[in-house]
């Protein structure tokens, strides 16, 4: 069965500075990874999707993510993080069963921005 | 193109209670899932349609229902509520539910269970 891992529940950087949230996964073959961030009392928007290819996936909003498969992580990246990317992310992992996608969603980390 | 839609996106019920919450998927989008969202247990599937078949469950009790109309709107149904329904319920559609296409939120119902 495949599952998500984000470790960090809550992380606080200042405005300004450089940001890394960790996602890993457990799955056997080469998975859909996705990234997803949630404000409050909204739903779900898609940031960036990884299917194939190129390792460093470049998504909305300035984010970026690096999939490595010896070490299965997806870890999201912001060179410079800015007051209005205080969410909620989410990383979720897909893959295919009975000719569609399953997707599990990991428990999230919190994203808190200070000035 | 209009986004995903769930109305409505409020609720109160009492326990005993039943609710029907809905969901309209992007125009031309085939597939919806249903999600529970709660601060204890993060993001849960609950299920899938496509083309009016379910086609993947979650782990839930039988007590959670849906169904998808031939214009790919989809309903869920929670019968004998229970304080621990309370949630966020969102709606997910994409245009063929499978091969790692990316999935479109809606914005949630928040159901409250008194």
């Amino acid at each position: 069965a495949q599952s998500v891992t984000q470790p960090d529940i809550h992380i606080t950087v200042s405005e300004g500075a450089s940001l890394e949230l960790r996602c890993n996964y457990s799955y056997g073959a080469t998975p859909y990874l996705f990234w997803y961030v949630q404000s409050p009392g909204q739903g779900l928007q898609l940031l960036l999707k990884y299917f194939s290819g190129d390792t460093l996936v470049q998504g909305i909003k300035g984010f970026e993510a690096e999939f490595k498969r010896s070490q299965s992580s997806f870890n999201l990246r912001k060179p410079s993080v800015h007051w209005s990317d205080a969410a909620e992310y989410f990383c979720a992992v897909a893959r295919n069963s009975g000719g569609y996608q399953k997707v599990t969603f990991g428990t999230g980390t919190k994203l808190q921005v200070i000035p | 193109k209009a986004g995903v839609t769930q109305t409505p996106r409020y609720l109160i019920k009492t326990r005993g209670q039943q609710v029907t919450l809905s969901c309209s998927p992007i125009s031309g989008h085939r597939s919806v899932s249903w999600y529970q969202q709660t601060p204890g247990q993060g993001l849960q599937f609950l299920f899938e349609y496509f083309s009016e078949t379910q086609r993947n469950k979650g782990n839930f009790p039988g007590r959670f229902s849906g169904r998808q109309f031939s214009n790919s709107r989809s309903e869920m149904n929670v019968s004998t509520l229970e304080l621990g329904d309370s949630a966020l319920y969102l709606c997910a559609s994409s245009s063929v539910g499978g091969r790692g296409n990316e999935q479109f939120f809606g914005p949630g119902t928040r159901l409250t269970v008194l």
